[in-house]
């Protein structure tokens, strides 16, 4: 079993950059969450879905942030334009169900200069 | 508001066992008792869960005690790569409940 697998690994960009990062998940989970971790705040979650669908994205900052889950084994966090104070770890997470464990992937480092 | 309390930092010597405490004195009866861990640079690690009896797994033990308002995470045979952060979370299987909630964990420093 391969793990939830996020890429790319690090990311560097300017501000107002676009910035995609991208997750693929258990094969067989049904549920896909995204956290955002930085020293300040710890570990938020942003948002989950379920079944493809998204269920909760009250976590999600502000409007330059969208996910998007196309089929049970992609999904997307996208933001645009970017800022620095976006800079943080993003880890995706998979579980068979909503509410079983969650595995979490090695996350991608968001660096917005 | 915290649900669970664990000391901010402990040191095991290698190869000994490694026991984490934590408390949850308000745990609700529908609520588990989760151990993550986070080696630096990497993501949250599931180690064990568990409702009221005590759970082993190829990771590791959990004790739950009687009245679950505590328990304790056992390393049996502490090694360097142990070195991690350990979070003890209490969460319903319940709609409205699906985030973890990561408190400041424990900062567990292996001995050579």
């Amino acid at each position: 079993d391969a793990g939830v697998i996020q890429s790319p690994r690090h990311e560097v960009t300017e501000m107002g950059q676009e910035v995609t990062l991208r997750c693929k998940p258990i094969s067989g989970h049904n549920s896909l969450f995204w956290y955002r971790q930085t020293m300040m705040r710890g570990l938020e979650l942003l948002i989950y879905f379920n079944n493809n669908v998204p269920i909760d994205d009250s976590g999600m900052p502000e409007d330059r942030f969208s996910a998007k889950m196309p089929n049970a084994s992609f999904s997307t966090l996208k933001i645009q334009p970017s800022e620095p104070r976006d800079s943080a770890v993003y880890f995706c997470a998979s579980s068979q169900g909503w509410t079983d464990t969650q595995y979490f992937g090695p996350g991608t480092r968001l660096t917005v200069l | 508001d915290a649900k669970t309390t664990q000391p901010p930092s402990m040191d095991c010597a290698e190869g000994r066992a490694a026991n984490l405490p934590c408390n949850h004195s308000t745990i609700s009866g529908n609520e588990y008792v989760y151990w993550y861990r986070q080696i630096h640079s990497q993501g949250p690690q599931y180690i064990i869960h568990g409702l009221k009896n005590n759970e082993t797994n190829e990771m590791a033990s959990l004790i739950i005690t009687e009245d679950r308002k505590s328990s304790t995470l056992i390393l049996p045979h502490a090694t360097l790569r142990d070195t991690a952060v350990y979070y003890c979370i209490v969460r319903a299987p319940n709609f409205g409940n699906e985030k973890l909630t990561f408190g400041t964990g424990t900062r567990l420093t292996i001995i050579p």
